[in-house]
């Protein structure tokens, strides 16, 4: 089976730009949580979608917004970029979150550098 | 506020030598707790977890973690450490059971041959 795939993996953006990022979760799996990692930092949770619901949200400013799609897929956008939104972009994918014996399987993320 | 301290920002062991890596969380209940690793440019992968039940948990590449409800700790630990378990290190949290998990700052481990 293949993991939780990310795309793409490394992003170059100008401040102001907007970027769409996007995370394909485990077949099966029906909920993706986005983190943002910053270098040097521990990952900080951004969003969770369960069942393409929105069911959590981290301390972000409304630049921030993300979808979850009948497939299950997701895709994180970030509108008017600013030079601190550089970082490793994770994706989660879940198969009970919550659940007894569940775990989160991370993709291997999406490096963006603002500039 | 909900969070997770790793008290070592970095810490160097001994190839073969012992290792505990340090981990409290706030709050009163007790959470899930979760141990991941990432090497450089990589994602995390989960070491262990604990849910309830035996406050010991045995996880992969020969770490174990003992959670201690008195302390709010969940500390890591590994007997014989061998120079590819250089990483960082990170210690998470779900407090509220839903998937959504608060992190550590991280501790980095370097190993000396």
């Amino acid at each position: 089976d293949a993991g939780v795939t990310q795309s793409p993996t490394h992003l170059i953006k100008t401040r102001g730009q907007h970027v769409t990022l996007r995370c394909s979760p485990i077949s099966g799996h029906k909920s993706v949580s986005w983190y943002q990692q910053v270098l040097g930092q521990g990952p900080q949770f951004i969003f969770q979608y369960y069942e393409k619901e929105e069911r959590g949200r981290g301390n972000f400013p409304d630049r921030f917004s993300a979808r979850q799609f009948p497939n299950y897929s997701s895709e994180l956008n970030v509108n008017a970029l600013l030079l601190g939104d550089s970082a490793l972009y994770l994706c989660a994918s879940w198969s009970m979150p919550g659940r007894s014996n569940t775990e989160a399987f991370f993709g291997q993320g999406t490096r963006l550098t603002v500039v | 506020a909900q969070s997770v301290t790793q008290p070592d920002i970095h810490i160097t062991v001994s190839e073969g030598a012992s290792l505990e890596l340090r981990c409290n969380y706030s709050y009163g209940a007790t959470p899930y707790l979760f141990w991941y690793v990432q090497s450089p440019g990589q994602g995390l992968q989960l070491l262990l977890k604990y849910f309830s039940g035996d406050t010991l948990v045995q996880g992969i590449k020969g770490f174990e973690a003992e959670f201690k409800r008195s302390q709010s700790s969940f500390n890591l630990r590994k007997p014989s450490v061998h120079w590819s378990d250089a990483a960082e290190y990170f210690c998470a949290v779900d407090y509220n059971q839903g998937g959504k998990l608060i992190f550590g700052q991280g501790t980095e481990l370097s190993v000396k041959p």
